[in-house]
């Protein structure tokens, strides 16, 4: 039982290059997140997931898009990488969401990505 | 809009001292809180959430909806409890919104 992985663990991108990264549970969780860690701003949810097939805009999804196509799957694209885009990623899992019993969020180890 | 504050980014203590990491929060409903800890190199976990009120690693965090506070505390620090703590906030959505976070160092 892996639980969240994530894949890159680092990365370094040019300016208006684009990269994909790829985030896969074996919970069987129905909710899945994206967040972005910055120095000093905590943890900023991008975009998250209640299911198969459905995605929602978090607090700072501009820049970025997800696909959720298999359950167990949440990739975060970024089109056109930005230095401000410059963070680290992480990526979370949960059973099941608000005001439930089983919303604790599981996650990733994390992925580092530069853009120069 | 809902927030969650952590005034202190970096609270040291020696071990054995009282602990108290502070958490205030802003929303107009009633909110689900919870702390989150990540140790050095170590995943982001739950430590523990409000609705449970139970006792994690001798911490312990009450939800005060008078002055909106959730702050973490714990009698006797240990040098293990050194770590990165978010306090987070979830409201009547799926999200959870977290604070800036505290990183508590546990002298010997």
């Amino acid at each position: 039982n892996a639980g969240v992985t994530q894949t890159p663990k680092f990365r370094v991108l040019k300016t208006g290059q684009s990269m994909t990264l790829l985030c896969a549970q074996d919970m069987n969780h129905e909710y899945m997140y994206w967040y972005r860690q910055d120095p000093g701003m905590g943890l900023r949810l991008i975009h998250y997931s209640v299911g198969e097939g459905t995605t929602a805009k978090g607090e700072v999804p501009d820049g970025y898009n997800v696909s959720r196509l298999k359950k167990q799957n949440f990739l975060l694209g970024l089109e056109s990488a930005a230095p401000s885009q410059t963070s680290v990623y992480f990526c979370a899992s949960s059973y099941e969401g608000y005001r439930s019993s089983y919303n604790e969020q599981f996650f990733g180890p994390g992925t580092r990505l530069t853009v120069l | 809009a809902q927030r969650v504050t952590q005034p202190e980014k970096l609270l040291s203590v020696f071990k054995g001292a009282p602990v108290e990491l502070k958490c205030n929060y802003s929303y107009s409903g009633s909110p689900e809180l919870f702390w989150y800890v990540q140790y050095s190199r170590q995943r982001l976990q739950l430590l523990l959430r409000h609705i449970s009120r139970e006792s994690i690693k001798g911490f312990t965090a009450d939800l005060n909806k008078g002055e909106t506070s959730f702050h973490l505390k714990k009698p006797f620090a240990q040098e293990e409890d050194s770590a990165m703590y978010y306090c987070a906030l979830t409201d009547n959505t799926d999200k959870l919104i977290f604070g800036t976070g505290t990183r508590l160092q546990v002298f010997p």
